[in-house]
């Protein structure tokens, strides 16, 4: 059973540009997590998606958005990028929402230069 | 590989020898805990994880105790290994009555095994 996939594995942009990172969920989970990691701030929720609907939302500002497709694959966009936006980007799976073992993908790495 | 956190607290352990990472968290509505373990350069691996109707799990080679008077939350290696080495999370599930969740993660603790 493949695991959750995350795409690019590292990407760098300047301040200003938008990204769109991608996670394929492990087959048959329906919920896809999305966190922030950096070495200041630790691991920090985003948002929560289950079949196409987002459930949960963290405390980001709203140029952090996301979607969810029917095959259950997310995207998340961050708009007019800033350099603290630099951070390891997570996504989890899981069978149910958020209330059961979720795994991680091996993230994206984001430089914001 | 990719920096977890610089300046974790870190346990620093004998090989063979039994390890305890302690978790103190924040909301005594959380119902549900997960210990995390994360390698460098690797997204977050589940380990164990208790309900709060529970004070105790065991897993191979891990425990998990829950104390929900001081919202205290330990995670216990056993005979711990090399391959044990790594940043351990605990996180916590903050259920509301609307049905939605929310994790809150614990800024975690670097194990290092010495050999």
């Amino acid at each position: 059973k493949a695991g959750v996939t995350q795409t690019p594995r590292y990407l760098i942009k300047t301040r200003g540009q938008q990204v769109t990172l991608s996670c394929s969920p492990i087959s048959g989970h329906r919920s896809v997590s999305w966190y922030q990691q950096t070495p200041g701030q630790g691991l920090q929720f985003l948002f929560e998606y289950f079949s196409e609907t987002q459930r949960n939302k963290g405390n980001f500002p709203g140029r952090f958005s996301g979607r969810q497709f029917s095959n259950s694959r997310s995207e998340m966009n961050v708009s007019t990028l800033e350099l603290g936006d630099s951070a390891l980007y997570l996504c989890a799976s899981s069978a149910r929402p958020m209330n059961t073992e979720a795994f991680f993908g091996q993230g994206t790495r984001l430089t914001v230069v | 590989g990719e920096s977890v956190g610089l300046h974790l607290p870190t346990l620093s352990v004998q090989e063979g020898d039994n390890s305890i990472i302690n978790c103190a968290y924040s909301n005594s509505a959380s119902d549900y805990f997960i210990w995390y373990k994360q390698e460098s350069g690797k997204g977050p691996q589940f380990i164990i994880d208790i309900r709060s109707n529970m004070d105790k799990r065991q897993g191979q080679r891990v425990t998990v105790l829950l104390n929900k008077t001081v919202k205290h939350l330990s995670l216990q290696i056993a005979a711990t290994q090399p391959g044990d080495s790594a940043v351990y999370f605990c996180a916590e599930n903050m259920g509301s009555t609307s049905g939605t969740y929310k994790y809150i993660f614990g800024t975690g603790t670097r194990l290092k095994v010495l050999a």
